[in-house]
């Protein structure tokens, strides 16, 4: 059980254009999702919270309007990274928490590769 | 606020030798602690946490934790290491409520020599 996934596992964009990500909670509900970007050899730094039905909080440095993040459902997080330029390209990982039923632990997805030409 | 120093960014051990990957966190309130493994190319997986009783946790796979509040360490063990352990090891550390954000250390990657 808990398992997250991620959609698609690699991209590669041209600049300028906008890519969305997606992570699914595959068997639980997921009060809340993270999502974290991780450059090579580094760990992971945590972009931002989102709430279902709710705005994301964005960790400092964190443009808001380039990262969009949207918390549809229960199951669903989607984050959308817009006018994408090769600074851009990183590992991008989330993960979700069922909240109180198993308190504060999180299980991530197999990530997300992003390559901007 | 929470932080997480993993003091070595590699450690090469041969086969079957004794490992011990340092974590020290900082925290003015309580915390839980965890470790997690990321194999090549792969997102993370939760090897084992700390969130309250025993101080000694252990994974599957016969890594050990244990947490010293008063040494504010979390450093994990395995008294013997196989080709498979190779891999990037990430201790964190998150506040001690639902839902809180977790912080990572920089990480250390672990290297089997056979």
């Amino acid at each position: 059980g808990a398992v997250v996934s991620q959609h698609p596992s690699r991209v590669i964009c041209k600049s300028g254009t906008s890519v969305k990500i997606e992570c699914r909670s595959l068997d639980f509900q997921a009060t809340t999702m993270f999502w974290y970007r991780q450059f090579p050899k580094q760990s992971l730094m945590l972009m931002a919270t989102s709430n279902e039905g709710s705005k994301a909080t964005y960790e400092q440095g964190v443009e808001k309007d380039k990262f969009l993040i949207n918390h549809a459902s229960l199951t669903l997080s989607t984050l959308t990274v817009t006018s994408a330029h090769p600074e851009d390209s990183s590992f991008y990982i989330c993960s979700a928490t069922p909240g109180l039923a198993i308190p504060n632990e999180q299980f991530f997805g197999p990530g997300t590769r992003l390559t901007v030409l | 606020a929470q932080s997480v120093t993993q003091l070595d960014s590699q450690v090469p051990v041969f086969e079957e030798a004794p490992v011990e990957l340092r974590c020290n966190y900082s925290s003015s309130v309580s915390v839980y602690l965890f470790w997690y493994v990321q194999y090549p190319n792969q997102g993370l997986q939760l090897l084992l946490k700390y969130l309250s009783g025993s101080t000694l946790v252990e994974s599957i796979n016969g890594f050990e934790a244990e947490f010293n509040k008063s040494q504010t360490s979390f450093h994990l063990r395995k008294p013997s290491v196989h080709i498979s352990d190779t891999a990037e090891y990430f201790c964190a550390v998150s506040r001690d409520s639902s839902a809180s954000k977790i912080i990572f250390g920089s990480g250390t990657r672990l290297s089997i020599r056979p």
